[in-house]
């Protein structure tokens, strides 16, 4: 089985810092990784994603993370925030070869831009 | 490409009625999901579709829960007898998908169900 864990239910960052949001997995098979946002009552947007290509995945709106075998992490950064990147971030996985392609979240992290 | 679609977006009903919602994947794409999520947690994977077949279903999804994709294109759950623990936004998200790493789910806006 696989599992997600995101550190930090809320983050707050002024405009123009860095951002990190930290994920951690949990997987007995290689896995597929994937941030998401989601705005206020709107579905999910695909930031990037992760499948055993690049260890250094660059996605969209400058965003980008890292897969570290060794520490089971995935964490996502940007250099420098926006206001417009106030949202909700979830980090999920799928167990690639296990047979299945369900998505197993994280419980999210809400990100706060302060201008 | 329209994108994932879902009809109602917003849904309030008495504890005890049915309700159904519809999702419109994106043309072509041949695995369908849906989710549900509650406040304050991640999706959580209720079932998905490949073409018309439904291969998997999670333990949340009781027999009150029913989902179907006849054609191979759109699909709708019904929720029978509802209870106001089934108050949640349920997602629906498509893929086309030839391998894992292929599997890009695609999400819609949504419907949020109230439960009185």
């Amino acid at each position: 089985a696989q599992s997600v864990t995101q550190l930090g239910s809320h983050v707050s960052v002024s405009e123009g810092a860095l951002v990190l949001l930290r994920c951690n997995y949990s997987s007995s098979v290689p896995p597929y990784l994937f941030w998401y946002v989601q705005y206020p009552n709107q579905g999910l947007q695909l930031l990037l994603k992760y499948t055993s290509a690049a260890t250094l995945v660059k996605g969209i709106n400058g965003f980008e993370a890292e897969f570290k075998k060794s520490e089971t992490s995935f964490h996502l950064t940007k250099p420098s925030a926006h206001m417009s990147d106030a949202a909700e971030y979830f980090c999920a996985v799928i167990a690639a070869g296990a047979g299945s392609y369900q998505l197993t979240f994280g419980k999210g992290t809400k990100l706060s831009v302060i201008p | 490409d329209t994108g994932v679609s879902q009809n109602p977006r917003h849904k309030i009903t008495k504890r005890g009625q049915n309700v159904t919602f519809r999702c419109d994947p994106i043309s072509e794409h041949n695995r369908l999901y849906w989710y549900r999520q509650t406040l304050g947690q991640g999706p959580e994977f209720l079932t998905y579709f490949q073409n018309e077949a439904q291969l998997e279903k999670s333990r949340l999804l009781s027999d009150r829960f029913s989902a179907e994709r006849p054609k191979g294109s759109f699909s709708t759950l019904e929720i029978q007898r509802t209870e106001q623990g089934d108050s949640a936004m349920y997602l629906c998200a498509s893929s086309l998908a030839r391998s894992a790493n292929t599997d890009t789910q695609y999400f819609g806006p949504g419907t949020r169900l109230t439960v009185l």
